[in-house]
């Protein structure tokens, strides 16, 4: 089975533009969540998406949203870019909004705002 | 409010030894934990978890042991091997509606010296 796939890998961004990452989950699940890494930070939970509905979602602005399509592949957009947006952002697949199975996670999009 | 805390930031370890990961939470509704692994420039792997029914898990190298009146959990590698050196999280579970919330540490850095 593909694991999950996250594109690009590499993004740099100036400041008050905005962006768009992709994600494919694994093939049969339907839940994807997105997180951003920072150093110091952790991770901090973005939003949930669930049979293209958003379940769940995390303490970030409004600039951060997010979309999920009938084939379960996901989209997160960030607009008016900030120089503290610049972090590792993950993107993890499951198998159901309320399921204690574990995330997969992609290899993430290294966003660099400049 | 740091719900579930890793105190420890970095970990040295000799080859061959014990390594012992840290982890405390303060929400008596979680019952469900997870270790993730992260190497650099990676998506962090699903590694080993416990139900809180249970107060240890074994798979192989890895063992998780929950003290649910303590709220603390523990992640023992033996033997650590050089591979083993990443960034480890824990993050913990609790059903909240429908859905489930996911708490996660800010990781330990795990060094295992050969």
């Amino acid at each position: 089975k593909a694991g999950v796939t996250q594109t690009p890998r590499y993004l740099i961004k100036t400041r008050g533009q905005q962006v768009t990452l992709s994600c494919s989950p694994i093939s049969g699940h339907r839940s994807v969540s997105w997180y951003q890494q920072t150093p110091g930070q952790g991770l901090q939970f973005l939003f949930e998406y669930f049979s293209e509905t958003q379940r769940n979602k995390g303490n970030f602005p409004g600039r951060f949203s997010g979309r999920q399509f009938s084939n379960s592949r996901s989209e997160m957009n960030v607009s008016t870019l900030e120089l503290g947006d610049s972090a590792l952002y993950l993107c993890a697949s499951s198998s159901g909004t309320g399921s204690m199975g574990p995330l997969h996670f992609g290899n993430g999009t290294r966003l660099t705002v400049t | 409010d740091q719900q579930v805390k890793q105190n420890s930031p970095s970990l040295s370890v000799q080859e061959g030894r014990i390594s012992i990961l840290n982890c405390d939470y303060t929400n008596s509704m979680f019952d469900y934990f997870l270790w993730y692994k992260k190497y650099p420039a990676e998506g962090p792997t699903f590694l080993i978890s416990i139900s809180s029914i249970k107060d240890k898990n074994e798979d192989g190298r890895f063992t998780v042991f929950l003290n649910k009146s303590a709220k603390h959990l523990s992640l023992h590698i033996v033997p650590s091997q050089p591979g083993d050196s990443a960034v480890y999280f824990c993050a913990a579970s609790a059903r909240a509606g429908n859905n489930r919330k996911l708490i996660w540490g800010l990781g330990t850095s795990l060094a295992v010296n050969p």
